[in-house]
């Protein structure tokens, strides 16, 4: 079967910088993808990753190791519009996503 | 604009009653998705389409079925609807990548 495991939320202050982890146990890897999704609206896709490193996307990174089954989602000079959930998700060659739970991002004034 | 829909955008049925759930792309992608979405669940594959009557159960499929008569066209079917099938519904197509997908505005079902 197939996990991802992420914390169930995260707070901070505009300008800073916060990373969401996301652990994962898959029979099959087909890398990890982040999506945002702001109260009452639907998922939005951030970013992939389908090899180990760093995949940069504006104020947003994305980091996977393979090795370790760990990635992570970077934001970076948060902003206030930036508070909504997050969520890391695998799955197989067809596109049947497994997400984790999601976590909550609050941004402080 | 992924150029998806979903209708309807809100639904209240009873227990028992059979609802379906249209979500209708004009990209003419061969993937299409259903998930579910509930607190403390994420968001849950439920079945998915890999071409016009190729389709593939999910997650938690059970309860639940699918139909696919034209490629811009995804059909989820409660037969039998229960209290625990309240959720939001979304549907979702491939971008790029089967991993990048995009998804419509959600349907909020409500089953008393």
């Amino acid at each position: 079967g197939q996990s991802l495991e992420q914390p169930s939320e995260v707070t901070a202050v505009e300008g800073a910088i916060v990373q969401i982890n996301c652990t994962y146990q898959t029979s099959g890897f087909y890398g990890l993808s982040w999506y945002q999704q702001h109260d009452g609206g639907a998922p939005t896709f951030l970013s992939y990753n389908a090899l180990d490193g760093l995949e940069e996307t504006g104020r947003f990174s994305s980091f996977l190791s393979r090795s370790d089954s760990y990635g992570y989602l970077l934001l970076q000079e948060l902003q206030m519009k930036d508070s909504a959930s997050y969520f890391c998700a695998s799955g197989g060659s067809q596109g049947n996503l497994i997400f984790g739970k999601g976590t909550k991002l609050s941004v402080k004034p | 604009d992924a150029g998806i829909t979903q209708s309807p955008r809100h639904k209240v049925t009873e227990t028992g009653t059979p609802v379906t759930l249209r979500c209708h792309q004009t990209e003419n992608h061969r993937y299409m998705y259903w998930y579910r979405q509930d607190p403390g669940h994420g968001l849950r594959l439920i079945h998915y389409s890999y071409g016009v009557k190729d389709t593939d159960k999910g997650e938690v499929s059970d309860g639940y079925s699918v139909s696919r008569s034209k490629t811009e066209d995804f059909l989820l079917t409660l037969e039998s609807a229960t209290s625990s099938q309240t959720s939001v519904y979304f549907c979702a197509i491939n971008g790029q990548g089967n991993n990048e997908q995009f998804f419509g505005p959600g349907t909020r079902l409500t089953v008393l």
